[in-house]
Protein backbone atom coordinates (compact mmCIF):
# COMPACT_ATOMS: atom_id res chain seq x y z
CA UNK A 1 0.00 0.00 0.00
CA UNK A 2 0.98 3.56 -0.84
CA UNK A 3 2.79 5.84 2.12
CA UNK A 4 0.37 8.68 2.58
CA UNK A 5 1.69 11.86 4.48
CA UNK A 6 -0.34 15.11 5.39
CA UNK A 7 0.65 18.08 7.28
CA UNK A 8 -0.13 19.67 9.42
CA UNK A 9 -1.77 16.98 12.05
CA UNK A 10 -3.53 19.42 13.88
CA UNK A 11 -4.09 22.79 13.87
CA UNK A 12 -6.40 25.75 16.02
CA UNK A 13 -7.56 28.70 13.86
CA UNK A 14 -9.78 31.29 14.17
CA UNK A 15 -13.26 31.67 12.91
CA UNK A 16 -12.67 33.48 9.50
CA UNK A 17 -9.52 32.10 8.35
CA UNK A 18 -8.20 29.44 6.44
CA UNK A 19 -5.85 26.55 6.10
CA UNK A 20 -4.30 24.72 3.76
CA UNK A 21 -4.16 21.03 4.37
CA UNK A 22 -1.22 19.01 2.19
CA UNK A 23 -1.80 15.43 1.04
CA UNK A 24 1.27 13.49 -0.26
CA UNK A 25 2.05 10.23 -1.61
CA UNK A 26 5.10 8.20 -1.41
CA UNK A 27 4.48 6.86 -5.24
CA UNK A 28 1.89 8.12 -8.04
CA UNK A 29 -1.85 7.24 -7.86
CA UNK A 30 -4.21 8.21 -10.07
CA UNK A 31 -6.68 8.82 -8.14
CA UNK A 32 -7.09 11.41 -5.13
CA UNK A 33 -10.16 11.80 -2.65
CA UNK A 34 -10.57 14.60 0.03
CA UNK A 35 -13.21 13.46 2.92
CA UNK A 36 -14.47 14.86 6.12
CA UNK A 37 -15.00 13.51 9.03
CA UNK A 38 -17.22 15.05 12.17
CA UNK A 39 -16.56 13.85 15.87
CA UNK A 40 -18.00 11.04 16.36
CA UNK A 41 -19.72 10.55 12.66
CA UNK A 42 -18.33 8.39 9.49
CA UNK A 43 -16.69 9.36 6.65
CA UNK A 44 -18.05 12.19 3.93
CA UNK A 45 -16.71 12.22 0.33
CA UNK A 46 -15.73 16.37 0.02
CA UNK A 47 -14.45 15.76 -3.88
CA UNK A 48 -12.53 13.85 -6.24
CA UNK A 49 -8.79 15.87 -6.82
CA UNK A 50 -8.24 15.46 -10.40
CA UNK A 51 -4.57 16.01 -11.87
CA UNK A 52 -4.35 18.64 -14.27
CA UNK A 53 -8.46 19.90 -13.93
CA UNK A 54 -10.67 20.91 -11.51
CA UNK A 55 -11.87 19.00 -8.49
CA UNK A 56 -14.94 16.96 -8.80
CA UNK A 57 -16.90 18.00 -5.74
CA UNK A 58 -19.81 16.21 -3.91
CA UNK A 59 -23.43 17.51 -3.28
CA UNK A 60 -23.23 20.07 -0.27
CA UNK A 61 -19.58 21.25 -1.07
CA UNK A 62 -18.20 24.16 -3.28
CA UNK A 63 -15.23 25.05 -4.70
CA UNK A 64 -15.48 28.83 -2.95
CA UNK A 65 -15.50 27.25 0.65
CA UNK A 66 -13.12 23.88 -0.20
CA UNK A 67 -10.67 25.08 -2.85
CA UNK A 68 -8.41 21.83 -4.35
CA UNK A 69 -5.02 21.83 -5.99
CA UNK A 70 -3.64 19.17 -7.89
CA UNK A 71 -0.45 19.69 -9.19
CA UNK A 72 1.03 16.20 -10.17
CA UNK A 73 0.41 12.94 -9.42
CA UNK A 74 1.64 12.62 -5.91
CA UNK A 75 0.51 15.75 -4.06
CA UNK A 76 -3.05 17.61 -3.55
CA UNK A 77 -4.05 20.19 -1.40
CA UNK A 78 -7.63 21.10 0.29
CA UNK A 79 -8.65 24.80 1.43
CA UNK A 80 -10.54 25.52 4.45
CA UNK A 81 -11.85 28.92 3.76
CA UNK A 82 -13.66 31.11 5.67
CA UNK A 83 -13.68 28.79 8.65
CA UNK A 84 -17.01 28.90 10.88
CA UNK A 85 -16.76 26.52 14.03
CA UNK A 86 -18.69 23.81 12.37
CA UNK A 87 -15.80 23.35 9.68
CA UNK A 88 -14.13 21.48 13.26
CA UNK A 89 -13.38 18.55 11.91
CA UNK A 90 -11.08 15.69 10.80
CA UNK A 91 -10.27 16.31 7.10
CA UNK A 92 -8.79 12.98 5.63
CA UNK A 93 -7.22 12.32 2.01
CA UNK A 94 -7.04 9.18 0.35
CA UNK A 95 -5.73 7.56 -2.79
CA UNK A 96 -6.62 4.64 -4.82
CA UNK A 97 -3.16 3.13 -5.20
CA UNK A 98 -3.31 0.32 -7.30
CA UNK A 99 -4.94 -1.55 -10.05
CA UNK A 100 -7.42 -2.74 -7.47
CA UNK A 101 -9.63 0.54 -6.58
CA UNK A 102 -8.37 0.05 -3.05
CA UNK A 103 -8.57 3.45 -0.97
CA UNK A 104 -6.10 3.78 1.70
CA UNK A 105 -6.10 7.38 3.90
CA UNK A 106 -3.98 9.34 5.46
CA UNK A 107 -3.35 9.84 8.79
CA UNK A 108 -5.89 12.49 9.03
CA UNK A 109 -5.58 16.90 10.37
CA UNK A 110 -7.65 17.56 13.11
CA UNK A 111 -9.33 21.19 12.57
CA UNK A 112 -10.40 23.03 15.23
CA UNK A 113 -11.91 26.36 14.91
CA UNK A 114 -12.85 28.74 17.27
CA UNK B 1 -27.03 8.76 -5.82
CA UNK B 2 -25.85 5.80 -3.78
CA UNK B 3 -27.08 5.27 0.03
CA UNK B 4 -25.56 3.11 2.37
CA UNK B 5 -26.95 2.17 6.09
CA UNK B 6 -25.36 0.16 8.35
CA UNK B 7 -26.37 -1.61 11.90
CA UNK B 8 -26.25 -1.79 14.50
CA UNK B 9 -24.26 1.28 15.46
CA UNK B 10 -22.62 -0.12 18.44
CA UNK B 11 -22.11 -4.17 19.24
CA UNK B 12 -21.23 -5.27 22.81
CA UNK B 13 -19.63 -8.82 23.29
CA UNK B 14 -17.36 -10.87 25.14
CA UNK B 15 -14.46 -12.04 24.14
CA UNK B 16 -14.29 -15.11 21.81
CA UNK B 17 -17.93 -14.60 20.79
CA UNK B 18 -18.72 -13.58 17.25
CA UNK B 19 -19.49 -10.06 16.03
CA UNK B 20 -21.51 -9.11 12.70
CA UNK B 21 -22.00 -6.21 11.51
CA UNK B 22 -24.72 -5.55 8.48
CA UNK B 23 -25.02 -2.75 5.29
CA UNK B 24 -27.54 -2.65 2.67
CA UNK B 25 -26.94 -0.62 -0.39
CA UNK B 26 -29.21 1.76 -2.61
CA UNK B 27 -27.15 1.45 -5.89
CA UNK B 28 -27.54 -1.68 -7.81
CA UNK B 29 -24.56 -0.99 -9.85
CA UNK B 30 -22.30 -0.64 -7.23
CA UNK B 31 -19.49 -3.32 -7.29
CA UNK B 32 -17.08 -3.24 -4.48
CA UNK B 33 -17.36 -3.07 -0.91
CA UNK B 34 -14.65 -2.76 1.47
CA UNK B 35 -14.85 -2.61 5.15
CA UNK B 36 -12.66 -0.09 7.00
CA UNK B 37 -11.51 -0.43 11.03
CA UNK B 38 -10.68 2.85 13.17
CA UNK B 39 -9.41 2.93 16.01
CA UNK B 40 -9.68 5.64 18.28
CA UNK B 41 -7.71 8.70 17.04
CA UNK B 42 -6.49 6.73 13.99
CA UNK B 43 -7.03 6.88 10.53
CA UNK B 44 -8.79 4.33 8.65
CA UNK B 45 -7.68 0.75 7.88
CA UNK B 46 -8.54 -1.56 5.66
CA UNK B 47 -9.56 -5.01 6.55
CA UNK B 48 -11.28 -6.84 4.51
CA UNK B 49 -13.24 -5.97 0.92
CA UNK B 50 -15.43 -7.90 -1.82
CA UNK B 51 -16.19 -7.29 -5.44
CA UNK B 52 -19.43 -8.15 -6.41
CA UNK B 53 -18.54 -11.43 -8.76
CA UNK B 54 -18.31 -13.72 -5.44
CA UNK B 55 -20.28 -14.14 -2.49
CA UNK B 56 -18.16 -14.57 0.29
CA UNK B 57 -14.22 -14.10 1.29
CA UNK B 58 -12.21 -14.42 4.15
CA UNK B 59 -9.23 -13.98 5.83
CA UNK B 60 -8.61 -15.62 9.21
CA UNK B 61 -10.77 -14.12 11.69
CA UNK B 62 -13.17 -12.00 9.44
CA UNK B 63 -14.98 -13.11 6.37
CA UNK B 64 -17.59 -10.79 4.15
CA UNK B 65 -20.51 -12.10 2.91
CA UNK B 66 -22.17 -9.87 -0.20
CA UNK B 67 -26.05 -10.69 -0.98
CA UNK B 68 -26.28 -8.45 -4.69
CA UNK B 69 -29.85 -9.77 -4.86
CA UNK B 70 -30.97 -8.06 -1.52
CA UNK B 71 -28.16 -5.40 -1.93
CA UNK B 72 -26.75 -6.29 1.18
CA UNK B 73 -23.16 -7.63 2.58
CA UNK B 74 -22.03 -8.78 6.53
CA UNK B 75 -19.16 -8.55 8.17
CA UNK B 76 -18.37 -11.94 10.59
CA UNK B 77 -16.01 -11.55 13.17
CA UNK B 78 -14.90 -14.62 14.88
CA UNK B 79 -13.55 -15.63 18.10
CA UNK B 80 -13.20 -11.60 18.82
CA UNK B 81 -11.01 -10.22 21.05
CA UNK B 82 -9.86 -6.80 23.05
CA UNK B 83 -7.91 -5.64 20.28
CA UNK B 84 -11.06 -5.78 17.66
CA UNK B 85 -12.59 -2.70 19.71
CA UNK B 86 -12.63 -0.35 17.12
CA UNK B 87 -15.29 1.69 15.04
CA UNK B 88 -16.38 -0.23 11.74
CA UNK B 89 -17.04 1.00 8.49
CA UNK B 90 -18.98 -0.90 5.53
CA UNK B 91 -18.59 1.23 2.11
CA UNK B 92 -20.25 0.79 -1.54
CA UNK B 93 -18.47 1.91 -4.72
CA UNK B 94 -19.57 1.48 -8.23
CA UNK B 95 -17.39 4.29 -9.82
CA UNK B 96 -14.13 5.11 -8.45
CA UNK B 97 -15.84 6.95 -4.76
CA UNK B 98 -16.48 5.53 -1.75
CA UNK B 99 -19.90 5.85 -0.36
CA UNK B 100 -19.47 4.72 3.60
CA UNK B 101 -22.17 3.26 6.28
CA UNK B 102 -22.76 5.66 9.14
CA UNK B 103 -19.99 3.02 11.53
CA UNK B 104 -20.46 0.36 14.21
CA UNK B 105 -18.61 0.44 17.56
CA UNK B 106 -17.91 -2.79 18.75
CA UNK B 107 -16.73 -3.58 22.24
CA UNK B 108 -15.13 -6.56 22.98
CA UNK B 109 -15.21 -7.45 26.84
CA UNK B 110 -12.66 -9.64 28.33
Amino acid sequence: SAVISQKPSRDICQRGTSLTIQCQVDSQVTMMFWYRQQPGQSLTLIATANQGSEATYESGFVIDKFPISRPNLTFSTLTVSNMSPEDSSIYLCSVDAGLKRTQYFGPGTRLLVL
Amino acid sequence: GENVEQHPSTLSVQEGDSAVIKCTYSDSASNYFPWYKQELGKRPQLIIDIRSNVGEKKDQRIAVTLNKTAKHFSLHITETQPEDSAVYFCAASRADKLIFGTGTRLQVFP
